[in-house]
């Protein structure tokens, strides 16, 4: 059965600097894709940064990067040049199979930028 | 670009009564979804459809009731509302099969049972 994994609560980042949230998932299909969403204190679901299990390099969005190990099943979100507007709950999310239907999530980090 | 819609927005209800919380898109997506969100949590599936007159059950179904009639709506039926089912509703959709395409979600129902 597929799961999502994020350890940390919360995490604090000097504005500025970069920061790293952590993620792991467990699967057993090869193909299965991997979401990053972003929700501010307003409420909503943003969409960040997608990575799919063939893809050969990590991805990338502007300032967020995914560090994707398939070996070790992580998929970190990296998130350079830290802003205050970046503070907000982040989710990790997974699709598997190539029929996949279901989208399920981590429990979220929430993320704290300080001035 | 409405996107997906969802109302009502905030709903108070006593504990037994029923309700039913809407959503619409209008993207032409086949693939919909209702997660809930308690508080300082992840969401949870309740339950998903890949396309009219088809639906099946997420991760916490109970207590809650879906159909599919058209692509473009997919209301949530809350029977006998009881204090657990506080939380917020998020409907959420995508385009494409597979694990690609990113969910777009409505702007959350956020539901008090007392």
């Amino acid at each position: 059965a597929q799961k999502i994994t994020q350890t940390q609560p919360g995490m604090f980042v000097q504005e500025k600097e970069a920061v790293t949230l952590d993620c792991t998932y467990d699967t057993s299909d090869p193909s299965y894709g991997l979401f990053w969403y972003k929700q501010p204190s307003s409420g909503e679901m943003i969409f960040l940064i997608y990575q799919g299990s063939y893809d050969q390099q990590n991805a990338t969005e502007g300032r967020y990067s995914l560090n994707f190990q398939k070996a070790r099943k992580s998929a970190n979100l990296v998130i350079s040049a830290s802003q205050l507007g970046d503070s907000a709950m982040y989710f990790c999310a997974m699709r598997e199979g190539m029929a996949g239907f279901k989208t399920i999530f981590g429990a979220g980090t929430r993320l704290f930028v300080k001035a | 670009n409405a996107g997906v819609t969802q109302t009502p927005k905030f709903r108070i209800l006593k504990i037994g009564q029923s309700m039913t919380l809407q959503c619409t898109q209008d993207m032409n997506h086949n693939y919909m979804y209702w997660y809930r969100q308690d508080p300082g949590m992840g969401l949870k599936l309740i339950y998903y459809s890949v396309g009219a007159g088809i639906t099946d059950k997420g991760e916490v179904p109970n207590g809650y009731n879906v159909s599919r009639s058209t692509t473009e709506d997919f209301p949530l039926r809350l029977e006998l509302a009881a204090p657990s089912q506080t939380s917020v509703y998020f409907c959420a959709s995508h385009t494409r099969g597979g694990n690609t395409g990113e969910l777009f979600f409505g702007e959350g129902s956020r539901l008090t049972v007392l």
